[in-house]
């Protein structure tokens, strides 16, 4: 599966919007991008997938850019629960393994 | 919300016994996952199941492992020989059957060798 390069940490305040930012200058066509989260001491948590167009659901929106290089995820109101590392992952087989990187550490402020 | 669980939250082991960690998937769920997560080090992937077989593994996943699903609720992880470098969190994931769809993630077994 091709690499992503993501932020090692990123800070908000509580209620702000956070924007994540992903690199994957190498993605192809077939590539879906996937994120997911993981909260201290918990499993990974699914947060949101896309192929080419922008998708929202009740956690977060994802925006993916005209080449498809770049991904942003964003929370609209980050909240103390939203402390967590986020992976951004490209899969290129559907039921594939997900290949974890460090992700970006964000730490919300009250 | 269903949800993938995991036991025994925490197991302690001593170096070169055997140890069998336990997922209940999701119940509709048709593909397996089990991960390692080392202290502070990524989560790493270590082997797929679909169809009572393995369908992917990864070089961690050498012969001391294996994985199996014993009746229609339960899959394992056997860890036949512990080494202390074994000592992580070890999560199970299931999916379902159709294209792409997420992967759902347990809480984890920590195991410790000792």
């Amino acid at each position: 599966d091709a690499k992503t390069t993501q932020p090692n940490s990123m800070e908000s305040n509580e209620e702000e919007p956070v924007h994540l930012p992903c690199n994957h200058s190498t993605i192809s066509g077939t590539d879906y991008i996937h994120w997911y989260r993981q909260l201290p001491s918990q499993g990974p948590e699914y947060v949101i997938h896309g192929l080419t167009s922008n998708v929202n659901n009740r956690m977060a929106s994802l925006a993916i850019a005209e080449d498809r290089k770049s991904s942003t995820l964003i929370l609209h109101r980050a909240t103390l629960r939203d402390a967590a590392v986020y992976y951004c992952i490209l899969r290129t087989d559907s039921w594939g393994k997900l290949q974890f990187g460090a992700g970006t550490q964000v730490v919300v402020t009250p | 919300e269903p949800e993938v669980t995991q036991t025994p939250s925490h197991q302690v082991t001593q170096m070169g016994q055997e140890v069998i960690l336990r997922c209940v998937p999701i119940s509709n769920h048709l593909y397996f996952y089990w991960y390692r997560q080392i202290l502070g080090q990524k989560v790493e992937f270590l082997v797929s199941f679909y169809n009572n077989e393995i369908s992917e593994k990864s070089e961690i996943f050498d012969d001391q492992f294996s994985v199996e699903r014993p009746d229609g609720s339960n899959f394992t992880l056997k860890i036949r020989s512990t080494k202390l470098e074994d000592s992580a969190m070890y999560f199970c994931a299931s999916s379902g059957q159709y294209s792409n769809q997420p992967q759902h993630f347990g809480d984890g077994t920590r195991l410790s060798i000792l």
